[in-house]
């Protein structure tokens, strides 16, 4: 089995200051994770993924996140928030192997304030 | 260009009038699947298919169905629509399960009424 656990369903922050969305998980295999950024009335964009190789991964517009095994947590950062971030987040995880489903977290709205 | 496409993006429809969301992509991707989207739910997978002629259940396949006789063209079908399949629907496809595989491209969405 395998879920994902989105810890903040709101997140606010003052442009230019970092950013953290939370994203625990658990799985029965090594997961691959992903984060995708969703802005209003639009599809889903991948911002990064992990895949097992470096457990710091960097993705687009300045996001990054950390693998970290000991606490299942696949968090989501940010050095600096820009008003063009405000957007919902969601953590994906998903076993690389066998016919299983992917499974999203319930979503982070990002609202970045002037 | 590479790219999901769905139709229609929008449609309102009344309970019980069979309907189908299609789903096509040009990537000559193997994975595909389907998800609704609800507030406070995230994103929640329908079904998904690996290949031609092999479909999977997701999370929450009742209620829908799917079928996948091409490898471009995953249609998702309400036989019999209520007004608790109201939602956001997306198509997503992959090259494959694999590392290095498994990105996801998402159609644009079909938001759906039931009335």
């Amino acid at each position: 089995a395998q879920s994902v656990t989105q810890l903040d369903s709101h997140v606010s922050v003052s442009e230019g200051t970092p950013v953290l969305l939370r994203c625990n998980y658990s799985s029965s295999y090594s997961p691959s994770l992903f984060w995708y950024v969703q802005h209003p009335n639009k599809g889903l964009q991948l911002l990064l993924k992990y895949t097992s190789a470096a457990t710091l991964v960097k993705g687009i517009n300045g996001f990054e996140a950390e693998f970290k095994k000991s606490e299942t947590s696949f968090h989501l950062t940010k050095p600096s928030a820009h008003m063009s971030d405000a957007a919902e987040y969601f953590c994906v995880v998903t076993p690389r192997v066998g016919r299983r489903a992917l499974t999203f977290g319930s979503g982070t709205r990002l609202q970045v304030q002037p | 260009e590479a790219q999901v496409t769905q139709n229609p993006r929008y449609l309102i429809t009344v309970t019980g009038k069979k309907l189908t969301v299609t789903c096509s992509q040009n990537m000559n991707h193997e994975y595909m699947s389907w998800y609704r989207q609800d507030p406070g739910l995230g994103l929640r997978q329908i079904y998904y298919s690996m290949n031609v002629e092999v479909t999977d259940k997701g999370d929450v396949p009742e209620g829908y169905k799917v079928s996948r006789k091409e490898k471009r063209n995953f249609p998702l079908i309400l036989e019999s629509p209520s007004p608790n399949q109201t939602s956001l629907y997306f198509c997503a496809s992959s090259l494959g399960r694999g590392i290095g595989q498994d990105t996801q491209y998402f159609g644009p969405g079909t938001r759906l009424t039931v009335l």
